[in-house]
């Protein structure tokens, strides 16, 4: 079936170093991506999602780009802050199919200083 | 502006108890809206959505069921609670297009003894 397979568990950063969270996808047809944030004690909220027209979405820094080539959706921001510290999922959508995202098991992010 | 709200916050239930979830959106007319459920550690699993008044499709049988009675309600509920039905349970909505963004609401953290 339809799945994302992304980076999880713990990652730990120090404050200033680049970010990659890992996120690929298996899927029969052109789905749509996501990434979607969720600070301590908040709920989900979206971060980043694909364009069908293989424009690359940035919101605070973070930046993603659908390669289809490789089925990934990678998260990366050159820079990371204290307040990046959270949990991210990344997630999955078929057309069609509206807003009923699969997401992956998530990667809390952890930024020291 | 739309808003979500979900209640009650937090509950502790007994085992074999009953109980009721619920979830109210303003300033949207239609929405989807869905239910999701998150163990402690674990991922978002969704556990059912809803088009329309009346109309709830499940995605994961957990022994819990869903019901939307008005267009801007909706509610997650078990006559017999289990161990395993501990975790976070958040209630979304989107447009319900492709693509679309889920607004989550602030989740209702349950803790089954």
């Amino acid at each position: 079936g339809d799945s994302v397979t992304q980076t999880e568990g713990l990652v730990t950063l120090t404050e200033g170093l680049p970010v990659m969270l890992n996120c690929t996808y298996q899927s029969t047809y052109s789905p749509f991506l996501f990434w979607y944030v969720q600070h301590l004690n908040e709920a989900p909220k979206l971060l980043l999602k694909s364009f069908t027209d293989n424009k690359r979405p940035e919101h605070q820094g973070f930046h993603a780009t659908l390669h289809k080539s490789s089925s990934s959706f990678h998260l990366q921001k050159s820079s990371a802050q204290l307040s990046d510290s959270a949990l991210y999922y990344c997630a999955l959508s078929l057309q069609g199919t509206g807003s009923k995202l699969s997401f992956g098991k998530g990667a809390k992010l952890t930024v020291s200083p | 502006a739309q808003t979500i709200h979900q209640w009650p916050v937090a509950e502790i239930k007994a085992v074999g108890s009953p109980l009721s979830l619920g979830c109210t959106i303003k300033g949207k007319s239609s929405p989807n809206l869905y239910w999701y459920w998150q163990a402690t550690g674990g991922t978002l699993q969704q556990l059912f959505y809803s088009i329309t008044v009346g109309q709830v499709e499940s995605v994961v049988q957990l022994n819990l069921s869903a019901s939307r009675p008005k267009d801007d309600q909706f509610i997650l509920s078990t006559e017999k609670l289990l161990l395993s039905h501990s975790g976070f349970y958040l209630c979304a909505w989107s447009l319900g297009g492709d693509a679309e963004t889920l607004y989550f609401g602030s989740g209702t953290r349950l803790t089954v003894l």
